[in-house]
């Protein structure tokens, strides 16, 4: 299957910094990627939605201020939590989907491995 | 709006033994696919199953099969012979179709397998 690559897995940074977390298609095009977080033992919240070229769509209560994406490219999307707070802390993951003839969204859905971030 | 519901928290099965994974859904998209994935404790998500709302016969693949019950809006996952690598989470999830294909993934709450040996 696609591999979709998250750089840094973990990272630790103090309470008022940014912090950028990468999202990679390695060996397709991602038109459409989305960025999740997760809580210790809960599910998986979409943030917002990264299309390529375009303003990301945030999903309710997400503050796009804070939580910053970028799609630049097709195969690199990148969310910045800015000014970051200790409850901010969080597993972040990506996903992307590819993309069928005629620009449909298949139903695969490839996951990052995930960004473990820590704000003391 | 989608809902996903998962009402076992956390399963116990023993080794070689079937399990099933219960999820209800909610929606009212006429066209939706089904999902499951698994969670081991590295945080990974990984695709295990697909079913389309419109498909007549139960997805299967390899030691995994998704029970579709589509007027009881139940797509239960259910595991032959297990395994202890399948102590996991197992998250059911949905997506509606529309154009450009299947939008945003809606996650249930999640199920914890232990696999006992």
């Amino acid at each position: 299957g696609a591999v979709v690559s998250q750089h840094p897995s973990r990272v630790i940074c103090k309470s008022g910094t940014s912090v950028k977390i990468e999202c990679r298609s390695l060996d397709f095009q991602a038109t459409t990627m989305f960025w999740y977080r997760q809580f210790p033992k809960q599910s998986l919240m979409l943030m917002a939605t990264s299309n390529e070229g375009s303003k990301a769509t945030y999903e309710q209560g997400v503050e796009k201020d804070k939580f910053l994406i970028n799609h630049a490219s097709l195969t690199l999307s990148t969310l910045t939590v800015t000014s970051a707070h200790p409850e901010d802390s969080s597993f972040y993951i990506c996903s992307a989907r590819v993309v069928l003839s005629g620009a449909t969204l298949s139903y695969e859905q490839y996951f990052g491995p995930g960004t473990r971030l820590t704000v003391t | 709006a989608q809902k996903i519901t998962q009402t076992q928290p956390g399963m116990f099965v023993q080794e070689k033994e079937a399990v099933t994974l219960d999820c209800t859904y909610d929606t009212s998209d006429p066209s939706y696919g089904l999902f499951w994935y698994k969670q081991p404790s590295s945080g990974e998500m990984i695709f295990l199953i697909y079913q389309g709302s419109y498909d007549q016969q139960n997805a299967t693949e390899g030691r995994y099969s998704l029970n579709f019950q589509k007027a009881r809006k139940s797509a239960n996952l259910v595991i032959s012979a297990s395994q202890l690598g399948d102590s996991a989470m197992y998250f059911c999830a949905m997506s509606p179709w529309a154009s450009g294909g299947y939008q945003k993934v809606t996650f249930g709450t999640g199920t914890k397998l232990q696999v006992i040996p």
